[in-house]
């Protein structure tokens, strides 16, 4: 099962910032915590991942509580593209198990 | 494009029917995983390579299912006597085995199967 929780769907305004929550009361302390999104029929696309500090590039913000208990993606400046099915995955490496474990993910429709 | 491509994107098929789809991962990785997603549900794992080896395969992956990478580079995925639950969207993907912490893996398109 996924060791995540997201909430099933959200509404953002286009050009508003679109911050999407993740549970992950459960993570240990040598799990990433991963966004991926899927856009219709698309196959799912890497955006940003982090183990403590908070990350940032072209695309998006992750913020990760002190705890790592919980934490949010924000898309700056939502545009109608961004329209897609979001998935907060936490994953550990090591050899032999390298899968990722996808839940429901978050619907996010932006809003013209 | 991430650069992992896959063959067909779409395909249909009868009943009973063999098909066999193909993943061309980014030419320096060496993992190769293959998903399964129906309709609304997350994608789900069914197996992956590490070069040529076969190192996990899920209990999805039922005896009708085989996967191959032989020369450590593209991935075939066989559905021997196709049902119709096998429909779905099956999707590769692919990333380096550096030994650094949780390597990033990128999808390709996906293939949809449709079995009639």
């Amino acid at each position: 099962d996924a060791k995540t929780t997201q909430p099933p769907s959200m509404d953002c305004a286009e050009g508003r910032a679109a911050n999407l929550p993740c549970n992950h009361s459960t993570i240990s302390g040598n799990e990433y915590v991963y966004w991926y999104r899927q856009i219709h029929s698309q196959g799912p696309q890497y955006i940003i991942h982090g183990l403590k500090n908070n990350e940032t590039n072209e695309m998006a913000s992750l913020i990760i509580t002190e705890d790592r208990k919980s934490s949010t993606l924000i898309l700056p400046h939502a545009t109608l593209r961004d329209t897609a099915v979001y998935y907060c995955i936490v994953r550990v490496f090591n050899d032999r198990d390298d899968k990722i474990i996808f839940g429901k993910g978050t619907r996010l429709h932006i809003l013209p | 494009d991430t650069g992992v491509s896959q063959d067909p994107r779409h395909k249909i098929t009868k009943r009973g029917q063999n098909v066999t789809f193909r993943c061309d991962p980014i030419s320096e990785h060496n993992r190769l995983y293959w998903y399964r997603q129906t309709l609304g549900q997350g994608p789900e794992f069914l197996t992956y390579f590490q070069n040529e080896a076969q190192l996990e395969k899920s209990r999805l992956l039922s005896d009708r299912f085989s996967a191959e990478r032989p020369k450590g580079s593209f991935s075939t995925l066989e559905i021997q006597r196709t049902e119709q639950g096998d429909s779905a969207m099956y999707l590769c993907a692919s990333s380096s085995s550096s030994g650094r912490a949780a390597d990033t893996q990128y999808f390709g398109p996906g293939t949809r199967l449709t079995v009639l």
